[in-house]
């Protein structure tokens, strides 16, 4: 079964560095990585996603993540973190082969930004 | 529409009570997906269209849950007898259904504000 695992509940880094937020995932087949960030009652936005090609993607407010099939992880980085960026943030792994359309998602990690 | 409308926002109800929460996916998305998110917690599968039917039903809780799309467009989920443990945000979202999977894997979910359930 496929299944995503964020192992840092929170992440605090002061703005103007860079910010990284973990994931690793677990699929039978070739996966689909995804990250989502939700800001405080607000639904679920799209960043970024790598299907297939540069393991290096970039996506939208600056963030980018980085595919490494060796470590079955899809890191999420970005060079200079800004207090906005505050929220919450999502992995998520689809195992298009096995599972179909159906999106997993990890746990969340909580980023703050502080000033 | 532009976006996922999902109604109600909020519905408090009373444990043993039915729930009807509604989902308007964005127009010519044909898949549609329901998620549940708790407290904490990323958000949970629960179901799955393509079209009208459910491709894959396998995170309903249990036969007190069931979802419809009758005309491949609005969905309902509907939760009999609810208990305080079914308190949650419902979670929709749509996107581009191909029939490929390999394709459509690659499909970017838009998700709605949600619904707030509070079952008291």
């Amino acid at each position: 079964a496929q299944s995503v695992a964020q192992p840092e509940d929170q992440v605090n880094v002061a703005e103007g560095n860079p910010l990284t937020v973990k994931c690793t995932y677990s699929v039978s087949g070739n996966p689909y990585l995804f990250w989502y960030v939700q800001y405080p009652n607000r639904g679920l936005q799209f960043l970024l996603k790598y299907i297939t090609g540069d393991n290096l993607v970039k996506g939208s407010y600056g963030f980018e993540a980085e595919f490494n099939k060796s470590q079955t992880s899809f890191h999420l980085k970005k060079p200079s973190a800004l207090v906005s960026d505050s929220a919450l943030y999502f992995c998520a792994v689809r195992d298009v082969y096995n599972q179909g359309g159906k999106l997993i998602f990890g746990q969340g990690t909580e980023l703050s930004v502080k000033p | 529409g532009a976006g996922v409308s999902q109604t109600p926002s909020n519905k408090v109800t009373e444990k043993g009570k039915y729930v009807e929460l509604r989902c308007d996916p964005i127009s010519g998305h044909t898949a549609l997906y329901w998620y549940r998110q708790s407290l904490g917690q990323g958000p949970e599968f629960l179901i799955y269209f393509q079209g009208t039917g459910a491709a894959d039903d396998s995170g309903l809780p249990n036969d007190r849950f069931f979802a419809v799309r009758p005309e491949g467009s609005v969905s309902t989920l509907k939760i009999q007898r609810t208990e305080r443990g079914d308190s949650a945000v419902y979670l929709c979202a749509s996107s581009l259904g191909l029939p490929n999977p390999r394709l459509s894997g690659a499909n970017v979910l838009t998700f709605g504000a949600g619904s707030r359930l509070t079952v008291l």
